[in-house]
């Protein structure tokens, strides 16, 4: 079992330009979760998905930031426009449905700077 | 509305002595609580949890955390701490039932120096 995987684990982008993040959630796991963590702070949460569907995005910037869970192929993080503020690292964590939806499991995260 | 603060934001302890690390949090319902250990550039690990039952939780590592619902607390405690063990601590609180998820709520986290 590979765990969470997580790619790019660092990516450099300019101001303006287009970020997107990837999650592979473990095998079997059925929900992701994002976070991102800036310098000197916790994690703070962004956004929680199933399969094809957000449940809860209340975490998540008005403007700019989206996320999808697709039925075939990784959950995306995607940030539109990047400005210096959002150079972060971003984690992505994934849990199973059921028994042991309460655990998760995180990524090794994906590290975004902005010039 | 649910928080977690961990007071301590650096310590440092010499090798072989014990740790205790801070933990409070504010939360409306019975919380499930965990702590995690983040080394440098990495991703964060689950060091224990806590659901219900006994308030004494064994971990890995060798840590160990108790819950005490009267201090609204559970700090994590390790006997002889190695110097692997420096690295990021944090502490968090979640739901235990939920029909919108299990986002979990992060401490701002303790930064663990340990010395020769």
């Amino acid at each position: 079992n590979a765990g969470v995987m997580q790619n790019p684990r660092h990516l450099v982008r300019r101001r303006g330009q287009e970020a997107r993040l990837r999650c592979s959630p473990m095998k079997g796991h059925s929900h992701v979760y994002w976070y991102r963590q800036l310098p000197e702070e916790g994690l703070k949460f962004m956004v929680y998905l199933q399969k094809e569907n957000i449940i809860d995005e209340s975490g998540m910037p008005k403007e700019r930031f989206s996320a999808e869970f697709p039925k075939e192929g990784p959950s995306i993080l995607r940030i539109q426009q990047v400005v210096r503020g959002d150079s972060a690292a971003y984690f992505c964590a994934s849990s199973p449905g059921g028994p042991g939806a309460n655990v998760l499991t995180f990524g090794a995260g994906s590290r975004l700077t902005v010039l | 509305a649910q928080s977690v603060t961990q007071p301590d934001i650096h310590i440092t302890v010499s090798e072989g002595a014990s740790l205790e690390l801070r933990c409070n949090y504010s939360y409306g319902a019975t919380p499930y609580l965990f702590w995690y250990v983040q080394s440098p550039g990495q991703g964060l690990q689950l060091l224990l949890k806590y659901f219900s039952g006994d308030t004494l939780v064994q971990g890995i590592k060798g840590f160990e955390a108790e819950f005490k619902r009267s201090q609204s607390s559970f700090n994590l405690r390790k006997p002889s701490v190695h110097w692997s063990d420096a690295a990021e601590y944090f502490c968090a609180v979640g739901p235990s039932n939920s029909n919108s998820g299990y986002a979990l709520n992060f401490g701002k986290g303790t930064s663990l120096l340990v010395t020769p």
